[in-house]
């Protein structure tokens, strides 16, 4: 079954609001969790590492005080996009970390911004 | 900066053939590659993975070599089946460093 939950699964917003994702760990303690971005018919691109009580670590490129990233506990990691737009219209995918190279993806959250 | 490429970017065959994926990549001091699959609008399930010294790995039906020396992957599926339509990802991890780079995918259609 499942090990990684993503919340929600799809969300609709209106330019200029701000968006909330979980990603939570369901049988795991896991004090790392990555953050991912699919564009249509791209591949997956590593947006940040998400540490659990410290800062996330952002990827060249990617906004930090856009994509606020927070890790307050061993099970949760929230991605929160900061006044979304379009172009910030995309899917959404969260990965655990368990050993030296073992991830678990979430389900992933599709964002569509009018 | 470690890049992945994968053709082709889409494939369909007939049911029952066996077919061959194909992944390559820049920097060969990589410390893993794993296949992954991913159902539409799904996240991603993790297929094989083979460590730098290995040259294959195998699940039932699905065989996954490594050459690292010239940089490149495949991923072959004997019998193919409808229900093996998906986009199949592969991922390097590169020594010293936890992250995956992906490369850009195939989508497969099994056709029935």
């Amino acid at each position: 079954g499942a090990v990684v939950s993503q919340h929600p699964s799809w969300v609709i917003c209106k330019s200029g609001t701000s968006v909330k994702i979980e990603c939570r760990s369901l049988d795991f303690q896991a004090t790392t969790m990555f953050w991912y971005r699919q564009f249509p018919k791209q591949s997956l691109m590593l947006m940040a590492t998400s540490n659990e009580g410290s800062k996330a670590t952002y990827e060249q490129g990617v906004e930090k005080d856009k994509f606020l990233i927070n890790h307050a506990s061993l099970t949760l990691s929230t991605l929160t996009v900061t006044s979304a737009h379009p172009e910030d219209s995309s899917f959404y995918i969260c990965s655990e970390r368990r050993g030296v190279e073992t991830q678990y993806f979430g389900p992933g959250t599709r964002l569509l911004v009018l | 900066k470690q890049e992945v490429t994968q053709i082709p970017a889409a494939l369909s065959v007939p049911e029952g053939e066996n077919l061959v994926l194909n992944c390559s990549f820049t920097d060969s001091a990589i410390y893993n590659l794993q296949w992954f699959r991913q159902d539409p609008g799904k996240g991603l399930t993790s297929l094989l993975l083979i460590q730098s010294s290995q040259r294959e790995q195998t699940s039932g039906r699905l065989n996954a070599s490594l050459d690292k020396s010239s940089g490149r992957s495949t991923l072959y599926i004997a019998a193919s089946q409808p229900g093996d339509s998906a986009t199949y990802l592969c991922a390097v991890q590169n020594f010293g460093n936890e992250k995956l780079t992906f490369g850009t995918g195939t989508r497969l259609t099994i056709i029935p």
